[in-house]
C-alpha cells in the first residue's frame, strides 16, 4: 500500500461548488503539506501543519482552508471553487530531523 | 529572498548519452537540497538529497548530484540516459529548522530520443 494516499484522484466541479480533497499517510510523520502545481510554476505551498493543533498558511492560501483531523489525515477544502483553481494538487508528509518530504499521487482538479 | 532556479525548461538527449540538469539556489544558510522526479501522470518521487558531508550524493535510478557551495548549485547527473528517464525533474531547497518548507524550482522536462 502507498504511504501517502489522496482522494479523489480526479475531480471535475463547477464554479461556486465546495470541494474537499483528502490526504492520508501511514509514514507516521507529524508534518503534512498541501501543494499546488501549475505548468511552468513548479509547486507552490498552500498550507502546512506540524501537528493536529498547528496549522499554517503557505504562500498561496487565499481561497483554501484545511483541517488536520488526526496525525495521519490532512484535508484541503475549496469553499467556493473558481476556474483559476484548476490545477494538480499534491499532499506531502515530512518528519524530523531532515524533513525529507514524501508526496502522494496527486489530485487533478478541474473547475468549470 | 530564497529561491531556486532551474535554467533549462526543456532538455532533449539521446538514449545512452550523458545528462546534466542544472539547479541554482539562493538561500541564507546552508540548505538541505533535493531532487524529485515526476513521471507523466504520477506524483513526485525523491531521487536524492543532500544534508551535509560528502558533496557528491548518490540517488536512485543511477542518478547523482554534486553540491557546490561556491557556485550555489546542486546539479543532477546521469552517465547514460534510458528512455524511461523521460519525465519532469524538480530541484528543491529547504531546512528543517526553518519550518521545513521546501522551495521548488520551475522544473525541467527531459525528453529522450531513441
Amino acid at each position: 500500500d502507498a504511504d501517502v494516499t489522496q482522494t479523489p484522484r480526479n475531480r471535475i466541479t463547477k464554479t461556486g461548488k465546495r470541494i474537499m480533497l483528502e490526504c492520508s499517510q501511514t509514514k507516521g510523520h507529524d508534518r503534512m503539506y498541501w501543494y499546488r502545481q501549475d505548468p511552468g510554476l513548479g509547486l507552490r505551498l498552500i498550507y502546512y501543519s506540524f501537528d493536529v493543533k498547528d496549522i499554517n498558511k503557505g504562500e498561496i492560501s487565499d481561497g483554501y482552508s484545511v483541517s488536520r483531523q488526526a496525525q495521519a489525515k490532512f484535508s484541503l477544502s475549496l469553499e467556493s471553487a473558481i476556474p483559476n483553481q484548476t490545477a494538480l494538487y499534491f499532499c506531502a508528509t515530512g518528519g524530523l530531523p531532515t524533513d525529507t518530504q514524501y508526496f502522494g499521487p496527486g489530485t487533478r482538479l478541474t473547475v468549470l | 529572498a530564497q529561491s531556486v532556479t532551474q535554467p533549462d525548461i526543456h532538455i532533449t538527449v539521446s538514449e545512452g548519452a550523458s545528462l546534466e540538469l542544472r539547479c541554482n539556489y539562493s538561500y541564507g544558510a546552508t540548505p538541505y537540497l533535493f531532487w524529485y522526479v515526476q513521471s507523466p501522470g504520477q506524483g513526485l518521487q525523491l531521487l536524492l538529497k543532500y544534508f551535509s558531508g560528502d558533496t557528491l550524493v548518490q540517488g536512485i535510478k543511477g542518478f547523482e548530484a554534486e553540491f557546490k557551495r561556491s557556485q550555489s548549485s546542486f546539479n543532477l547527473r546521469k552517465p547514460s540516459v534510458h528512455w524511461s528517464d523521460a519525465a519532469e525533474y524538480f530541484c528543491a531547497v529547504g531546512r528543517s529548522s526553518n519550518t521545513g518548507k521546501l522551495i521548488f524550482g520551475q522544473g525541467t522536462t527531459l525528453q529522450v530520443k531513441p
